[in-house]
């Protein structure tokens, strides 16, 4: 596929439980980035890896959140004992460039987490 | 903490007309960009404009920056219906640019 792939598009949990979300980039980009929005509200930052390296975590909220891209390509965004402020979009964009803030970031189309 | 913020947050036109579509960020930048997003998913790229450019031109939309004032407006000319969609204003981080912060949009729609 030609652009940024999100895997589940729907996810329902229910409080307390672990959930993984999946990002698979465009091919050869080097930068990933996860972002979450909540409704009516633009995309917030979460964290940033450039290769294999998470360059950046400071948007992670609190230690139940954690990401990987154990190859460089793939990345995993990883909830625990998630709870209902959780519940939003989870979008995921990615990069050719190192500098992603200084080029265009292309966003795959998101999961929708609901936390019941 | 968003720096970008967009202003109006909604806005309601005719088909043919023009929209309008003002950001406003508080700390020095090299760029600022704009996206589209429709339905609440996937955001789409519509232009980059860097900091000693005043005006950038893409098809139907004119983008202005105006770094004195810390400003950028989006003007989409002869709108349709398609355009309806979630505007948003984004730019670097921090001096490492490595990422966005975005405003919390315009929300544009477009009727026939």
């Amino acid at each position: 596929g030609a652009g940024v792939s999100q895997t589940p598009s729907n996810k329902v949990t229910e409080k307390g439980k672990y959930v993984e979300l999946r990002c698979d980039p465009i091919s050869g980009h080097t930068a990933l980035y996860w972002y979450r929005q909540s409704l009516g509200q633009g995309p917030e930052f979460l964290i940033y890896f450039q290769g294999t390296g998470a360059a950046d975590d400071s948007g992670l909220p609190n230690d139940r959140f954690f990401a990987v891209r154990p190859e460089g390509s793939v990345s995993t965004l990883k909830i625990q004992r998630t709870e209902r402020g959780d519940s939003a979009v989870y979008l995921c964009a990615s990069s050719p460039s190192r500098s992603g803030g200084n080029n265009e970031q292309f966003f795959g189309p998101g999961t929708r987490l609901t936390v019941l | 903490s968003q720096q970008g913020e967009e202003d109006p947050q909604a806005l309601s036109i005719q088909e043919g007309e023009n929209a309008t579509m003002n950001c406003s960020y508080k700390t020095s930048i090299n760029n600022l960009q704009w996206y589209r997003q429709n339905s609440g998913r996937g955001l789409v790229h519509l232009i980059l404009i860097r900091s000693n450019e005043r005006e950038k031109h893409s098809g139907r939309l004119r983008v202005t920056l105006d770094t004195s004032k810390k400003s950028s407006s989006l003007l989409i000319t002869a709108s349709r219906a398609a355009d309806t969609a979630s505007y948003f204003c984004a730019t670097p981080v921090n001096s490492g640019y490595s990422t966005l912060t975005f405003g919390k949009g315009t929300m544009l729609l477009v009727s026939p």
